[in-house]
């Protein structure tokens, strides 16, 4: 069965480094997603990416973080310089059509932030 | 704007006992889709079932059924003699399709312990 697949599947950052979290969606999706979850909180929309730009982002996604798929298959959000607050677990999705009715979830990338 | 409650946070059971968890939506589109996620421990996503909200038939998978109803905005899901393997958070979402939203909005999660 295809898979959304991230690495690292647990990474720490010093404060105020770059990280570049890497997600592999499935081959044939068009719509690609980043969704984020503070520990015991809930998952929160970050952006939402199709063909080569971003369609949709939220709040959180403010000028420390960008999306971009260098190569044709990986999807990567960058965090330019990281927080504290940025600790969490991070879900990468893809879907074949815009409405997310059959996204599927990585098993995410949990993001220490030290 | 749109608002997903799951007012349980936490549920506790005894192996075998049925559950329900609710959830109650509240969106202004007519149109728009309601999810079930499964997390269990190892923190992956679990896909467990769709609808659209002009579909309210109930639907029944193995032990798992969801009860969708519109009139009380609510899309309530029920576990069946549950099974230690169901311990895990599970989480409703919305997703409107009517404002060209293409992103789902969770619910703060329903943790159920499932006691042997």
């Amino acid at each position: 069965e295809p898979e959304v697949t991230q690495t690292p599947s647990h990474q720490v950052t010093q404060m105020g480094q770059e990280v570049i979290l890497r997600c592999v969606p499935i081959s044939n999706h068009l719509y690609f997603y980043w969704y984020r979850q503070i520990l015991g909180q809930k998952v929160e929309f970050l952006v939402s990416f199709y063909n080569n730009e971003i369609s949709e982002k939220s709040e959180i996604f403010d000028d420390q973080f960008s999306v971009e798929r260098p190569d044709g298959s990986n999807f990567t959000l960058k965090i330019r310089s990281t927080k504290l607050e940025d600790s969490a677990m991070y879900f990468c999705a893809s879907s074949l059509d815009r409405r997310i009715t059959e996204a599927f979830f990585g098993q995410g990338t949990r993001l220490t932030v030290v | 704007a749109q608002k997903v409650t799951q007012a349980q946070t936490e549920i506790s059971v005894v192996e075998k006992e049925d559950v329900t968890l609710d959830c109650v939506y509240e969106t202004r589109d007519t149109t728009y889709y309601l999810f079930w996620y499964k997390q269990p421990p190892s923190g992956e996503l679990v896909f467990l079932i769709r609808r659209n909200s002009f579909d309210e038939q109930n639907e029944i998978s193995g032990r798992y059924s969801w009860n969708f109803q519109k009139s009380t905005s609510s899309f309530n899901f029920t576990i069946t003699a549950s099974q230690v393997v169901d311990s895990a958070v599970y989480f409703c979402a919305l997703s409107e399709r009517g404002a060209g939203a293409n992103n789902l909005f969770f619910g703060t999660g329903t943790r159920l312990t499932v006691i042997p």
